[in-house]
């Protein structure tokens, strides 16, 4: 079975310029997550998608961040325009279903670096 | 709001020696509870997981137990191996949705 695959593995862009990162989550998961991981510390949840709804979207910055999960599949996040606090690895996770108990399986991340 | 706490590290053991990686949480409704590892280079993998006061979770020689009294997690292994080497995160689902909120990961190196 395909675990999540995410691209790009890395991205560096210098600040003001806008970036995007794709996610494929496992085949037949219909819960997805992005996950903002700072160094040293544990990921947080940006937005969570229930099919293509997205249901929690709380803690995405809305003013440079925006997310869509068309067809309820696959997921882009982008940032526009990135600023050097945006460095980070962003996370994407998936489920079969959303629920406190259900184990998320998680992408390598996307390494990005603003200059 | 919900958190989890976890002992700093890095933490540094010789191949074979104990390993207790304490973890306490905070929340409001009874939360599942997890252990996710991650290996240089590599996602966030599930390791173990309670869902329910008094649960003992184990994989790999790894076990945590679910503490209500002391809101307690801590994982335990007996006798740590080279390969154990990598940052472990403790982590508490609040039921909204599944979103799990993390520690902010402790580092284990293990020395042969």
């Amino acid at each position: 079975e395909a675990g999540v695959v995410q691209s790009p593995r890395y991205k560096i862009i210098e600040k003001k310029q806008p970036v995007a990162f794709w996610c494929n989550p496992i085949s037949g998961h219909n819960t997805l997550y992005w996950y903002l991981q700072n160094l040293g510390q544990g990921p947080e949840l940006l937005i969570r998608y229930e099919n293509e709804e997205a249901v929690d979207d709380s803690q995405l910055p809305k003013d440079r961040f925006s997310a869509e999960r068309l067809k309820g599949v696959d997921s882009t996040l982008k940032i526009q325009p990135a600023e050097l606090g945006d460095s980070a690895v962003y996370l994407c996770a998936s489920s079969s279903h959303s629920g406190r108990q259900n184990e998320q399986f998680f992408g390598p991340g996307t390494r990005l670096t603003v200059l | 709001g919900d958190s989890v706490t976890q002992m700093e590290g890095p933490v540094t053991l010789s191949e074979e020696a104990f390993l207790t990686i304490n973890c306490t949480y905070t929340a409001t409704g009874y939360p599942s509870l997890f252990w996710y590892v991650q290996y240089p280079g590599e996602g966030l993998q599930l390791l173990l997981k309670a869902t329910k006061a008094d649960d003992k979770g184990s994989n790999k020689g790894f076990e945590a137990t679910y503490r209500k009294e002391t809101t307690s997690f801590h994982l335990e292994k007996g006798s740590v191996q080279v390969s154990d080497s990598a940052v472990y995160f403790c982590a508490l689902s609040d039921g909204q949705g599944g979103k799990l909120i993390f520690g902010q990961g402790t580092e284990l190196s293990v020395k042969p």
